[in-house]
């Protein structure tokens, strides 16, 4: 069965300052999409950056990089110049050929 | 423009009263799912649909049911087995074979009276 696993389920910085967020996966597919996504206190879904897991290349974005390891299945996220706005929580997610799977999430506090 | 919204944003249900919340996307995705968030907490899966007239169980699945008449719907029905409904309800579709493209609803708050 596939699975995602969020270890660290708070975690705290300081402002402008770089910060990683950890996920491992299992899964026996050879061709599947990670995710990071953001859930503000909105409670809105936002998407912080995608991963297709043919490409070797880490996924950047701005502030927002990834360090994909695929024999490992590991997909952490670095933040860098940690921002007050960056405060929510984040989830990993796999999506595969059978459903999608989330992670329990990592609640991130960046403080002034 | 293309999206996913979810009905009502806020909903109040009585003491052994059943409540259908409303999901309806317009990006023609073939998979749906519904999410359970408790305060503080991760999402957990309650049922998805990979196809209209088929939908499987998740994790959380009693006190719930579902339908997947149409491509677009995939209504949520909160029956009054479900002892604890008072939750963050989240909709999401996804498209592609390995479910490479992802939209999220707003979101439903359920509350108990």
């Amino acid at each position: 069965a596939q699975t995602v696993t969020q270890s660290q389920p708070e975690m705290s910085v300081q402002e402008a300052e770089t910060v990683t967020l950890s996920c491992t996966y299992d899964t026996s597919e050879n061709n599947y999409y990670l995710f990071w996504y953001k859930q503000p206190p909105s409670r809105q879904m936002i998407l912080v950056i995608r991963q297709e897991a043919y490409k070797q290349q880490n996924a950047t974005e701005n502030r927002f990089s990834v360090n994909f390891q695929k024999a490992a299945k590991s997909f952490s996220l670095k933040i860098s110049d940690s921002q007050l706005g960056d405060t929510a929580m984040y989830f990993c997610l796999q999506g595969g050929s059978e459903k999608l799977v989330f992670g329990k999430g990592t609640k991130l506090t960046v403080n002034p | 423009d293309g999206g996913i919204t979810q009905s009502p944003k806020y909903l109040f249900r009585k003491e052994g009263q059943n409540v259908t919340l409303s999901c309806e996307q317009n990006l023609n995705h073939d998979a749906m799912y519904w999410y359970r968030q408790d305060p503080g907490q991760g999402l957990r899966l309650i049922y998805y649909s990979q196809i209209v007239n088929d939908f499987q169980k998740g994790d959380i699945a009693e006190g719930y049911s579902v339908s997947r008449e149409k491509k677009e719907s995939f209504p949520l029905t909160v029956t009054s087995a479900q002892k604890n409904p008072t939750a963050f309800y989240l909709c999401a579709s996804t498209w592609g074979r390995n479910n490479e493209k992802l939209f999220f609803g707003s979101g439903t708050q359920l509350s108990v009276l």
